[in-house]
């Protein structure tokens, strides 16, 4: 168990409709990531948050958006759905942002969420 | 159209047999290097990580071996167990600004045979 929690762990909607993700982080850690894994393109970045401020972008959609709130919980926000966004969407919490040659610190993975679009 | 699933390469092993995966990476700029294990229906789990100022780690029956010339990263399992069937990651960060992006490689799906 990593200490990142993620619900609902699976969620089957329509195409057209909105669903929004949850995660809570190790407790005292301060980035939240999102990650999207599907079939045919593999386990692809989204974003970044640190103490409730975007950090960095990845290959997420206009249609997606995410916030992290001042409990440091975030939810990814997933709207006008499409059959190809059916996937596992991860979450992973990490003590501290990266600053150039800073510290590394690992990530920490959720159980991810299943996302079915019909 | 009907989407194409990635093609992972496999490796098939017998328990008690060293293990060997590798990954090229592309980005020269990439400055810390991190292998995941993926089980089945659960989130990656970190293995090992490596800095690029470092050509070689070792952990417990895990050592990755970092070559920057040739943007080589390999991952050594001994002992190899059944428990260790899996899908492995290589994950780099690209430094800068990117404030902790990683970036994953396609997978390497390992299946021990007891």
């Amino acid at each position: 168990d990593s200490g990142v929690t993620q619900t609902p762990k699976h969620l089957i909607t329509a195409t057209g409709q909105r669903v929004t993700l949850r995660c809570s982080p190790r407790s005292g850690d301060l980035s939240v990531y999102w990650y999207q894994q599907s079939l045919d393109q593999g386990l692809q970045f989204l974003i970044q948050y640190y103490n409730g401020e975007e950090r960095a972008k990845g290959n997420i959609l206009e249609r997606f958006s995410a916030q992290q709130f001042p409990d440091l919980h975030s939810e990814l926000n997933l709207s006008s759905l499409e059959l190809g966004d059916s996937a596992l969407y991860f979450c992973a919490s990490s003590p501290r942002t990266l600053t150039g040659t800073g510290t590394y610190n690992e990530q920490f993975f959720g159980p991810g969420t299943r996302l079915t679009v019909l | 159209g009907e989407s194409v699933g990635l093609h992972l390469p496999t490796l098939s092993v017998q328990e008690g047999d060293n293990s060997i995966i590798n990954c090229a990476y592309s980005n020269s700029a990439s400055d810390y290097f991190i292998w995941y294990k993926q089980e089945s229906g659960k989130g990656p789990q970190f293995i090992i990580d490596i800095r690029s100022n470092m050509d070689k780690r070792q952990g417990q029956r895990v050592t990755v071996l970092l070559n920057k010339t040739v943007k080589h990263l390999s991952l050594q399992i001994a002992a190899t167990q059944p428990g260790d069937s899996a899908v492995y990651f290589c994950a780099e960060k690209v430094g800068g600004t990117s404030y902790g992006k990683l970036t994953f490689g396609q997978g390497t799906i390992l299946t021990v045979h007891p």
